[in-house]
Formats: structure tokens, sequence, C-alpha cells
């Protein structure tokens, strides 16, 4: 079964710094586009970063220079970097998978969420 | 950027209602065109792609179409499963971009 498990959510203070994890099975995360997006309470979605089965990664602007999108190929794991935390980083993060073109997403984790406050 | 402008932000209709929900691209985007629905707690679940093919699993009554950079996603007979936020999203090049969303609600 193709899944995806995120994790290392939590609450923070604004300037800390936090990993999320996405687990993947069933599939090989470098074979994919691989994803993050969040969503902040009450708000749409937002994309936040991509890394490329070829290891191209890109990102918002809203995060550029203080996120860091990765994988683990040995742990078939993604994960997203979190430096420099602002308030307005707070929301629900998905790890997302590709689906029939490169930049869709057709599998979705259950979200973990980071909470920047003081 | 390309920014997705989606409409309306809301909508109330009845079950077995034909509803259409509208998203209009900055620029050409060919037919690199997704809609994903959400329901409230959950990740959010592929429907359309390529602006007119249907996801698998996903029932017929919804469908999609497009014209230029008009875009449009439609229920024909909604359900009540149907109820939930409908986003669009352009998957044409980075930075992807979303639509703001559109909150279906029971009349």
């Amino acid at each position: 079964e193709v899944q995806l498990v995120e994790s290392g959510g939590g609450l923070i203070q604004p300037g800390g710094s936090l990993r999320l994890s996405c687990a993947a099975s069933g599939f090989i995360v470098s074979d994919k586009y691989m994803s993050w997006v969040r969503q902040a309470p009450g708000k749409g979605l937002e994309w936040v970063s991509i890394i490329y089965a070829g290891g191209t990664t890109y990102y918002a602007d809203s995060v550029k220079g203080r996120f860091t999108i990765s994988r683990d190929s040995s742990k078939n794991t993604v994960y997203l970097q979190m430096n420099s935390l602002r308030v307005e980083d707070t929301a629900v993060y998905y790890c997302a998978r590709q689906g029939h073109q490169a930049y869709n997403f057709e599998v979705w984790g259950q979200g973990t969420t980071v909470t920047a406050s003081s | 950027d390309i920014q997705m402008t989606q409409s309306p932000s809301s909508l109330s209709a009845s079950v077995g209602d034909r509803v259409t929900i509208t998203c209009r691209a900055s620029r050409s985007i060919s037919n690199y065109l997704n809609w994903y629905q959400q329901k409230p707690g959950k990740a959010p679940k592929l429907l359309m792609y390529d602006a007119t093919s249907l996801q698998s699993g996903v029932p017929p009554r919804f469908s999609g179409s497009e014209s230029g950079t008009d875009f449009t996603l439609t229920i024909s007979s909604l359900q009540p499963e149907d109820f939930a936020t409908y986003y669009c999203q352009q998957s044409y090049s980075p930075p992807i971009t979303f639509g703001q969303g559109t909150r279906l609600e029971i009349k």
C-alpha cells in the first residue's frame, strides 16, 4: 500500500528550528517528485518545497533561505529542515507525492502540526 | 509566479444540484490544472488532473473543462459527501500555486 506518514511537528518558539520527516511506503521516494504543502489555521493550501527525482530542489519565496528539503534513500524518507521559524510558519504541514504530472499531488500524508509561538 | 483566481469563494447548494467552480490562471498553463477536494481535518484529495482527466476512484459526477486560461470543475448532481472545500492548482511550473479555495456548503 502506498502511504506517507509525517512526524516531527510541535510547539516551537519563533527563531527556533524543527525537522519534519515523511516516511514513505509502497514506492521509492527517490523515483518520484516529493513536495511539502502547508495550511495555516483556517487558510488555504500553500506549496512550500519540492525535491525532484534527480535531486533538484525548489522553494516558495516565503521559506527560501530558511527551509531545506532533503531525502534519505536508505530510509525512504523525505525531510523538511525548518530554521528561523516565524509565527506565520504555523500550519499543518503535509508531505505529498507526485501523480501523473511532476507537479501535482496524488498521495498525501495525514499532516503534522507546527506551531511557532512564544 | 502564476496566480490562480478561484470563484466563488463560497457556495450554498442542495443535494442533487449541479454546481460549477471556476479557476482562472494569470497566464497560459496549457492543461496543467488540477482539482482537489478537502474535508475538515483531512488531507486534500486529488479529483481531476490535466484539467479534464478523472483521478482513479473519483465518481463520474465530477468533470472538468478548460477554455484558454479558464478552467471549471462541475459536479453534476451533488451528493451529501461532496460538501467540502475545493482547490484548483497549477502544475505548469514552480512555484506551484493553488487557488484560494471554494467552500461548498449545504443550503
